[in-house]
C-alpha cells in the first residue's frame, strides 16, 4: 500500500516532442504529490508538486496530471529539450515520501 | 547562499570499518531526512529527524545510525553491521516534517571494499 509504481522505465523522445511519465498508487491516505529531477552524481531537485485537490498544474513547460479516482498522476514535458535528459522521479507523501523508480529521460537533439 | 551540503562527495572504505557523511544546513529547516539510491531503483529512507534530540527509524535503518544535536546537522554512520553499505547517500531536509517539499543535498558516494 505504502508503494509507488512508476513507469517507464526509460524513455526516448526527440527534441520538441512530449514526455509522458506515468506513477501509480494504492494508498488514498497520500495528500502531496511532488516530482523530482535528478541529473547524475547530483542530489534530486524539486520540478512541481501537486495536492489532490485539483486535477492539474502547470509550470512552464511541465504539467502534472492528477487522476484521484484512478489513484494516477503524471507528468508531462511539453517541448522536450536536450537538457531535460534527467532521471524522473514521482513520489506520493503521507507523512513520508515515498518514491518511485524512476525514469531515465533521454532527449535526442 | 542558503542550502544543504554534503561532505565529502566521495567515499572509500575498508569493510569493517565504520563511516560517518555529514549533513549540513542553513535553511532554518525543522525535519531532515537519509536516503539511501542504488543504481536503478528510487530513493529508500534510512532516517529522519523532525526536531532536535528527537528521530526514528526509515525503511532500511540496519545498520545505520544518526544523531540530531543541532537544529543544522544530521551525521549518518555507516557501522560494519550494514551487509551492502556502497551506495548513493542523499541528505534532505524540509520546513515540517510530512508533505513539505523537501530538498536534496548534492549527495556522497560511499564505496566500501
Amino acid at each position: 500500500q505504502q508503494q509507488v509504481k512508476q513507469s517507464p522505465q526509460s524513455l526516448i523522445v526527440q527534441k520538441g516532442g512530449i514526455s509522458i511519465i506515468n506513477c501509480a498508487y494504492e494508498n488514498t491516505a497520500f495528500d502531496y504529490f511532488p516530482w523530482y529531477q535528478q541529473f547524475p552524481g547530483k542530489g534530486p531537485a524539486l520540478l512541481i508538486a501537486i495536492r489532490p485537490d485539483v486535477s492539474e498544474k502547470k509550470e512552464g513547460r511541465f504539467t502534472i496530471s492528477f487522476n484521484k479516482s484512478a489513484k494516477q498522476f503524471s507528468l508531462h514535458i511539453m517541448d522536450s529539450q536536450p537538457g531535460d535528459s534527467a532521471t524522473y522521479f514521482c513520489a506520493a507523501s503521507n507523512r513520508k515520501l515515498v518514491f518511485g523508480q524512476g525514469t531515465r529521460l533521454t532527449i535526442n537533439p | 547562499d542558503g542550502g544543504i551540503t554534503q561532505s565529502p562527495k566521495y567515499l572509500f572504505r575498508k569493510e569493517g570499518q565504520n563511516v560517518t557523511l555529514s549533513c549540513e544546513q542553513n535553511l532554518n529547516h525543522d525535519a531532515m531526512y537519509w536516503y539511501r539510491q542504488d543504481p536503478g531503483q528510487g530513493l529508500r529512507l534510512i532516517y529522519y529527524s523532525q526536531i532536535v534530540n528527537d528521530f526514528q527509524k526509515g525503511d532500511i535503518a540496519e545498520g545505520y545510525s544518526v544523531s540530531r544535536e543541532k537544529k543544522e546537522s544530521f551525521p549518518l554512520t555507516v557501522t560494519s553491521a550494514q551487509k551492502n553499505p556502497t551506495a548513493f547517500y542523499l541528505c534532505a531536509s524540509s520546513i515540517a516534517q510530512g508533505g513539505a517539499e523537501q530538498y536534496f543535498g548534492p549527495g556522497t558516494r560511499l564505496t566500501v571494499t
